[in-house]
C-alpha cells in the first residue's frame, strides 16, 4: 500500500510570517510529484508538478523543493498573506500512469 | 478559458432515482476523471478517460456509470445509490503531455446527498 503522509495537519500562521510543510512519500518507484492549492467552495488549484531529485520550482512567495531518495517535498510560504488561507494537497505518482496518490493536506490559516 | 465547470453544484436524490453529474472543459484537453472525496479524505480516483475512451477504472461499482459523449464533456450517471455514496465529485482534465506530470485541473465539484 502507498501511502503520501503530509505535516502538519494544521497550522495557524500570523500574516508576515513565513511557513512550510511537508509531504513524505515512498521513495521507491517515483515518477513526479504535485502540489495542489484548495480553498474552501474552490476548485484545488495546481502549484507544480515536480519529476528530479533536487528539483526547486517557484511561484510568487510559494516556492517547493523534491529529494526523491529520501521521499520527501517541502513546500514554503514566504511572508503568509491572509489569501494563501487554504489546504494545501500533495499527489504522487507510483507508475508511469495518470493515477495520483493524494496525501490528507495541510490546512493553513493566516491572520490578519 | 482554463476552467472546468460542474452541474449541478449540489444534488439531493433517492436511492431509487436516476441523475447524472456533467463535466465540460474548453481547454483542449484530452485526458478528463472524476474523483470522490469525503470529509477528511484525500481525493479517491474512479475513472479516468484518455482520448474519450475509458482508460482507468478503479472497480468502482456498476451503479456509478461513466460518459464521454466528446472531447469536452464528461457525464457521471448515479443510479440506485446508496447514502455512504454521498461525497463531493470531483471532475478533472489534464493535457496528454506525459501520463505522470500532467497537470489537472479540477472542477469546484458537485455535492451529492444520497437519502
Amino acid at each position: 500500500i502507498l501511502n503520501v503522509e503530509q505535516s502538519p495537519q494544521s497550522l495557524h500562521v500570523q500574516e508576515g510570517d513565513s511557513t512550510n510543510f511537508t509531504c513524505s512519500f515512498p521513495s521507491s518507484n517515483f515518477y513526479a510529484l504535485h502540489w495542489y492549492r484548495w480553498e474552501t467552495a474552490k476548485s484545488p488549484e495546481a502549484l507544480f508538478v515536480m519529476t528530479l531529485n533536487g528539483d526547486e520550482k517557484k511561484k510568487g512567495r510559494i516556492s517547493a523543493t523534491l529529494n526523491t531518495k529520501e521521499g520527501y517535498s517541502y513546500l514554503y510560504i514566504k511572508g503568509s498573506q491572509p489569501e494563501d488561507s487554504a489546504t494545501y494537497l500533495c499527489a504522487y505518482n507510483a507508475g508511469n500512469n495518470r493515477k495520483l496518490i493524494w496525501g490528507l493536506g495541510t490546512s493553513l490559516g493566516v491572520n490578519p | 478559458d482554463t476552467e472546468v465547470t460542474q452541474t449541478p453544484k449540489h444534488l439531493v436524490m433517492g436511492m431509487t432515482n436516476k441523475k447524472s453529474l456533467k463535466c465540460e472543459q474548453h481547454m483542449g484537453h484530452r485526458a478528463m476523471y472524476w474523483y470522490k472525496q469525503k470529509a477528511k479524505k484525500p481525493p479517491e480516483l474512479m475513472f479516468v478517460y484518455s482520448y474519450e475512451k475509458l482508460s482507468i477504472n478503479e472497480s468502482v461499482p456498476s451503479r456509478f456509470s461513466p460518459e464521454c459523449p466528446n472531447s469536452s464533456l464528461l457525464n457521471l450517471h448515479l443510479h440506485a445509490l446508496q447514502p455512504e455514496d454521498s461525497a463531493l465529485y470531483l471532475c478533472a482534465s489534464s493535457q496528454i503531455a506525459g501520463p505522470h506530470t500532467d497537470t489537472q485541473y479540477f472542477g469546484p465539484g458537485t455535492r451529492l446527498t444520497v437519502l
